[in-house]
């Protein structure tokens, strides 16, 4: 167990609706990043949150968005779902930018 | 960050040691090499890192060359259950360091590992 909690483990929604996805940090990490992980893209990061601000982004589609609340943990909103939304979403903590991080055990996302 | 090469995939007997390399040789002198594994869609488990001098811990030995753009994990006596993805992974060193990494890792393909009985 890395500590790092992830809710739902699984989403089955519809194309065109909006999820969020939420999780919760180790005790004690201020940084959270998020991970999209799908059968032909593999692990891509998507966005890193340090202590409240954003702080990196990758290849995020303007469809989703991220926030980190004063509590430290993080929502992944994802809207007008696709298809190819479908993957498995993973939130990874560290205590500070830079130092190892720990995975949760994700989100299946299932769009139909 | 710079890239890694690493072979796809590779086997090893139960009990005897597994040894996956990684290429880095375009590593610059403030990047340090993580290794992280993945089980199964399970979350990835970060592993071991060091910048040059080898390193070990309870799950595994790092060893860096000299010249730093290659490294080896070394899982000292591999188990059904290690049978995993590795990633070898070179990022900027962390803020603590001096450097001023944002943290984010790049995944590449990594190298399937079947540890068979």
């Amino acid at each position: 167990d890395s500590g790092v909690t992830q809710t739902p483990k699984h989403l089955i929604t519809a194309t065109g609706q909006r999820v969020t996805l939420r999780c919760s940090p180790r005790s004690g990490d201020l940084s959270v990043y998020w991970y999209q992980q799908s059968l032909d893209q593999g692990l891509q990061f998507l966005i890193q949150y340090y202590n409240g601000e954003e702080r990196a982004k990758g290849n995020i589609l303007e469809r989703f968005s991220a926030q980190q609340f004063p509590d430290l943990h993080s929502e992944l909103n994802l809207s007008s779902l696709e298809l190819g939304d479908s993957a498995l979403y993973f939130c990874a903590s560290s205590v500070e930018p830079g130092t190892e991080a720990f995975f949760g055990q994700g989100t299946r996302l299932t769009v139909v | 960050d710079a890239k890694t090469t690493q072979p796809p995939s590779m086997d090893c007997a139960e009990g005897r040691a597994a040894n996956l390399p990684c290429n880095h040789s375009t590593i610059s002198g403030n990047e340090y090499v993580y290794w992280y594994r993945q089980i199964h869609s399970q979350g990835p488990q970060y592993i071991i890192h060091g910048l040059k001098n080898n390193e070990t811990n309870e799950m595994a030995s790092l060893i860096i060359t000299e010249d730093r753009k290659s490294s080896t994990l070394i899982l000292p006596h591999a188990t059904l259950r290690d049978t995993a993805v590795y990633y070898c992974i070179v990022r900027v060193a962390p803020r603590g360091a001096g450097g001023t990494s944002y943290g984010k890792l790049t995944f590449g393909q990594g190298t399937i590992l079947t540890v068979h009985p």
